[in-house]
């Protein structure tokens, strides 16, 4: 079981360079998201998406885009990349319910590490 | 915004030795979840409270959700190397708890 997978795994943009950052998971889960972690700054939501076809901000939305076509899949687009955008970005997703005997569990990628110079 | 304070940022403490990582807000969270991140990889789910008052036991490691669920604690009794990683509380809030907010992590060291 795969689980939610992420790539790139490494990536170096340079100033004003686009990229994706692509997200799958096989879990059937209704809810992803996308946190970026910076050092000593814990996780912060970039986006995030209850279903397929709706997406919402998080707390550090700009300078991101989004998109929900499928259950599986929800990129992460960069337009104009920044310095302030390197970090390590996690793609998550949940079965979100805190009844019927479900944690709320985020299930995580493994991180995309992105710098840009 | 909801802020989660965790404490201590770092901690190195010598194998078999008990500590408690606290996470501490002014705001009330309808559940808190703790999350170990190794180097390299994602968080992972240890547990999550949701009562007030709430004690979960897991193996050497013990969580408690403050009574009025605005904090939480995790002690962990003779500490093993293999508890190393990184520490996280996420709290659902009240109003949109889909949107875990992260605390900014306790990086634990258990030398041997």
């Amino acid at each position: 079981n795969a689980g939610v997978t992420q790539t790139p795994k490494f990536r170096i943009l340079k100033i004003g360079q686009s990229m994706t950052l692509q997200c799958t998971q096989d879990m059937n889960h209704n809810y992803m998201y996308w946190y970026r972690q910076d050092p000593g700054m814990g996780l912060k939501l970039i986006y995030y998406s209850v279903g397929a076809g709706i997406t919402d901000k998080g707390e550090v939305p700009n300078g991101y885009n989004v998109s929900r076509s499928t259950t599986e899949d929800f990129p992460l687009r960069l337009e104009l990349a920044a310095p302030s955008q390197t970090s390590v970005y996690f793609c998550a997703s949940s079965l979100f319910s805190l009844t019927g005997g479900n944690t709320g569990e985020l299930f995580f990628g493994e991180g995309s590490r992105l710098t840009v110079l | 915004t909801q802020l989660l304070e965790q404490s201590p940022q770092f901690l190195s403490i010598q194998e078999g030795e008990n500590l408690t990582v606290y996470c501490n807000s002014s705001s009330v969270f309808s559940s808190l979840q703790w999350y170990r991140q190794e180097p390299g990889e994602g968080p992972v789910l240890l547990v999550t409270v949701v009562t007030g008052g709430e004690v979960k036991k897991l193996k050497r490691l013990t969580f408690q959700f403050g009574d009025a669920r605005k904090d939480s604690s995790l002690h962990i009794t003779a500490a093993q190397p293999g508890d190393t990683g990184l520490y996280l509380c996420a709290g659902a809030p009240i109003q949109g708890a889909q949107k875990l907010v992260f605390g900014q992590g306790t990086r634990l060291t258990i030398n041997p």
